[in-house]
């Protein structure tokens, strides 16, 4: 089945620790997504890609960064993550993020910063 | 500013119908999304509206109302696994999606 996977589920990091989050797709979208997610709000996009074409949401902090080295793989850093930087984050794609463009989430990782 | 809005909990019960309401103000429209998200889960596709009217899709209906920036979800013949956070998002003009923070539908038997 075409999916979004997102490794690993749960994460556990020290202050100020760097921790690498992955997602991965076999829907072969050109589009992908990062979002922060925490509880009971709506997801806040960090960032996406479409394709190589990488666009930065203007309030994403500089801790965050994002490769995609090939159409199926998008990793999220975080440099030097803090308690505030807890939460779920969600990979999704969609096929060109055009109109009528649906979004395709991962499972989600949850990260907690110790 | 971009705003959506949607109740923070609703209350229902099992079999029954419910509504949950989502009024926006974006720039621009391209489309409104709703998204099932299970405690600790991803969100899931639910419906997709562009155009004035009522979209059905088995026990789950969506109406949108593009002069009142105003949708709602529908849910008939409630079942416990309904219970979840129900999310409104709008697509803009830069085909960015606008989120809500969710409506927490909770299910009583």
């Amino acid at each position: 089945d075409a999916m979004v996977i997102q490794n690993p589920r749960y994460q556990v990091t020290q202050f100020g620790k760097p921790v690498t989050l992955s997602c991965s797709q076999t829907l072969n979208h050109n589009v992908m997504y990062w979002y922060q997610q925490k509880s009971s709000q709506a997801p806040k996009l960090l960032f996406h890609y479409y394709d190589k074409d990488f666009n930065n949401e203007a309030d994403t902090p500089d801790n965050f960064q994002s490769r995609r080295p090939n159409t199926s793989f998008c990793f999220l850093d975080i440099r030097s993550p803090g308690l505030g930087d807890a939460a779920m984050y969600l990979c999704a794609t969609s096929r060109d993020g055009g109109a009528t463009d649906t979004q395709y989430f991962g499972p989600g990782t949850r990260l907690t910063v110790l | 500013g971009q705003n959506i809005d949607q109740p923070t909990e609703m209350t229902a019960t099992e079999g029954a119908i419910v509504q949950i309401n989502c009024t926006y103000q974006t720039s621009g429209f391209n489309g409104l999304f709703w998204y099932q998200q299970h405690a600790g889960e991803a969100p899931t596709f639910l419906s997709y509206n562009v155009l004035d009217g009522l979209e059905e899709k088995g026990r789950f209906s969506s109406f949108l109302s593009r002069s009142k920036g105003y949708s709602y979800l529908l849910l008939k013949e409630l079942q416990m696994k309904d219970s979840a956070s129900y999310l409104c998002a709008v697509m803009d003009s830069n085909y960015q999606l606008i989120w809500g923070a969710g409506t927490k539908l909770i299910i009583k038997p």
